[in-house]
């Protein structure tokens, strides 16, 4: 079945600290795999995405995230956590062809301490 | 740049009334879907579009209607509202090529 696990559900970071959020998966095929952020009250915001290549990707923010296909994993990191990065992190992987269709993670909800 | 637009933000439902909760976008995707928000669940699809007229379920379409007239616009309809639809729902959309969802700013439904 195909499933997206981030076994953290709250993670808190004192501000200037690195980050790093996990994520697993289970997946048929080499997915797309995305992170998006959610502010409190707000949409979803895509962070980055990858699809193939270089296998540690660059997003928005001064995020990154790195794909291990031998661990199914696609974990997100940040050197220094700002104040305004406390949100909740959601996981996604999918096929962007004619489906479209993204299963998501059950959410990292990061607070940062002053 | 308007992009998925969802109406009402906000919404108080009693138990067997019914509702559309409004999507549009104006950026001639082609895909829509509306997701479910629950805490600990993540999103999960409810039902998608791959174009006007094509409708398919997702994961949780069990008291769910959509239809899709035109390309821009997505309504979910709930029939009959129960209280375990309580939840935030979100709209988004994409097209062939762009790989990536976007997403509406959700809408808060409390059925009581």
């Amino acid at each position: 079945a195909q499933s997206v696990t981030q076994p953290d559900i709250h993670i808190t970071v004192s501000e200037g600290a690195s980050l790093e959020l996990r994520c697993n998966y289970s997946y048929g095929a080499t997915p797309y795999l995305f992170w998006y952020v959610q502010s409190p009250g707000q949409g979803l915001q895509l962070l980055l995405k990858y699809f193939s290549g270089d296998t540690l990707v660059q997003g928005i923010k001064g995020f990154e995230a790195e794909f291990k296909r031998s661990q199914s994993s696609f974990n997100l990191r940040k050197p220094s956590v700002h104040w305004s990065d406390a949100a909740e992190y959601f996981c996604a992987v999918g096929k962007m062809d004619s489906s479209y269709k993204l299963i998501f993670g059950s959410g990292t909800r990061l607070l940062v301490r002053p | 740049n308007a992009g998925v637009t969802q109406t009402p933000k906000f919404q108080v439902l009693k138990t067997g009334q019914s509702m559309t909760l409004q999507c549009a976008q104006d950026m001639n995707h082609e895909y829509m879907s509306w997701y479910r928000q629950d805490p600990g669940m993540g999103l999960r699809l409810i039902h998608y579009s791959v174009g006007a007229g094509i409708t398919d379920q997702g994961e949780v379409p069990n008291g769910y209607n959509v239809s899709r007239s035109t390309t821009e616009d997505f309504p979910l309809r709930l029939l009959s509202a129960a209280p375990s639809q309580t939840s935030v729902y979100f709209c988004a959309s994409s097209s062939p090529g762009i790989r990536e969802l976007f997403f509406g700013e959700g809408s808060r439904l409390t059925v009581l």
